[in-house]
């Protein structure tokens, strides 16, 4: 299986709702990784966990709040979230002994913000 | 087809004919670029990677070409076919191991039939 999955494809909220993102994979990578996909712009990274912990936050406000449960899978908790952060939120995972380079990607989650 | 990453973001090629497509990394100090593809509503693919030791690299249909001088590099797609049309994104990181990928800002190549 070399695949990630994430659910929803898309999701539809307000700016009082609480939602998550899911992000699965079972290719035994020990790197996860979520990012934020504007429109016509490369991804930019929001957060990095190695081995369940995380090691990166590129400062993402805190309405954003990353989750790993265990090694194949990670959450992405939206709380009070703006219209700007509407985006397309993808996940990524990696064999982590050899490096960052070769990250798997999911097909995303569109957000959009009402 | 020719085209810069940064200044063209797009790029239509025949059908057939070989395609290249530029980026111009930021950090010196980068060591290690992977060129990614996107098609409409999907996530990044990897396509192929490189080191800072080599300066050429080839794969099935595609060669990366490293220009560690004036920090250029290349993806040369030959003999393109319909389903090459996508967005492709050059990538950087330094030290193997380290933790961030920086995205450049892609380039979205056409194939005409």
């Amino acid at each position: 299986d070399t695949e990630v999955t994430q659910t929803p494809k898309h999701l539809v909220m307000g700016m009082t709702n609480k939602k998550s993102l899911k992000c699965e994979q079972h290719m035994g990578h020990r790197a996860m990784y979520w990012y934020k996909q504007k429109a016509k712009k490369p991804p930019e990274l929001m957060f990095v966990y190695s081995y369940e912990k995380l090691s990166i936050n590129e400062s993402v406000p805190s309405r954003f709040s990353p989750e790993c449960p265990n090694s194949s899978l990670l959450n992405l908790h939206l709380h009070a979230l703006q219209p700007e952060d509407s985006a397309l939120y993808l996940c990524a995972s990696s064999p982590w002994d050899r490096g960052v380079g070769e990250q798997y990607f999911g097909p995303g989650t569109r957000l959009t913000v009402t | 087809g020719e085209s810069v990453g940064l200044h063209l973001p797009t790029l239509s090629v025949q059908e057939g004919d070989n395609s290249i497509i530029n980026c111009a990394y930021s950090n010196s100090a980068s060591d290690y670029f992977i060129w990614y593809k996107q098609e409409s509503g999907k996530g990044p693919q990897f396509i192929i990677d490189i080191r800072s030791n080599m300066d050429k690299r080839q794969g099935q249909r595609v060669t990366v070409l490293l220009n560690k001088t004036v920090k250029h590099l290349s993806l040369q797609i030959a003999a393109t076919q319909p389903g090459d049309s996508a967005v492709y994104f050059c990538a950087e990181t330094f030290n193997f191991g380290n933790e961030k990928l920086t995205f450049g800002t892609g380039t979205r190549l056409t194939i005409i039939p």
